[in-house]
């Protein structure tokens, strides 16, 4: 078992719908990342939370400690959303970032 | 703020030949890179952790000798690939961390050896 799950692996949703993707760890964390990652390969910073929720734009971010689960929201969809949604979690004193596989998403016009 | 120009973006090279990737820290100083690299559809692997002024720490199965990393600078750390065969075609990415946000990424470098 992975030390980062995420789901789902890949989501295809319509311009417009509300989008979820799910993050799970079973390490211990100081952080939790989401990465976005674009067809060309370049990786984006979203959101380092280590409590409660975040939000930039269309973009929310949440996480509860103790269930050790992190959720990635977007509103509105649009087909630039279109990427690799990443969770990672940081361990913080080992300074290394555990990646999930990544959920592959595609908003369809 | 805190970018990481990574180059080059694209390298196609001759097998056996060696091939270096730069990583500079443009408005920050980057203490610490880490190098990844990463298969199609697959996540991000760390290969090693470099530090500016000291050796860098390789993963687990990464051959030190043939992914050389020196850290020279607060600003700049490379990657060499030498000897470079096929099965070593990948796309390599760095990151740094920042304090403020967490990390901040390369652009990557996609290496195709021919």
């Amino acid at each position: 078992k992975n030390e980062v799950e995420q789901s789902p692996q890949n989501l295809t949703a319509q311009e417009g719908e509300f989008i979820t993707i799910n993050c799970s760890y079973s390490v211990g964390i100081s952080a939790l990342h989401w990465l976005q990652q674009h067809p060309g390969g370049g990786i984006v910073s979203l959101f380092m939370l280590s409590s409660g929720k975040k939000k930039h734009g269309r973009l929310i971010a949440t996480i509860n400690i103790q269930e050790k689960h992190s959720s990635l929201h977007i509103t509105a969809s649009h087909p630039r959303d279109s990427a690799v949604y990443i969770c990672a979690a940081d361990g913080g004193a080992t300074n290394k970032l555990i990646f999930g596989t990544g959920t592959l998403l595609a908003v369809q016009p | 703020g805190a970018v990481v120009s990574q180059h080059p973006s694209r390298v196609i090279c001759k097998s056996g030949t060696s091939v270096k990737i730069e990583c500079r820290s443009l408005d920050f100083q980057a203490t610490t890179m880490f190098w990844y690299r990463q298969f199609p559809k697959q996540s991000l692997m760390l290969m090693a952790t470099s530090n500016e002024g000291s050796k860098a720490t390789y993963e687990q199965g990464v051959e030190k000798d043939k992914f050389l990393i020196n850290h020279a600078s607060l600003t700049l750390s490379t990657l060499t690939v030498t000897s470079a065969h096929p099965e070593d075609s990948s796309f390599y990415i760095c990151s740094a961390r920042v304090s403020t946000y967490g990390y901040t990424f390369g652009s990557g470098t996609r290496l195709t050896v021919v």
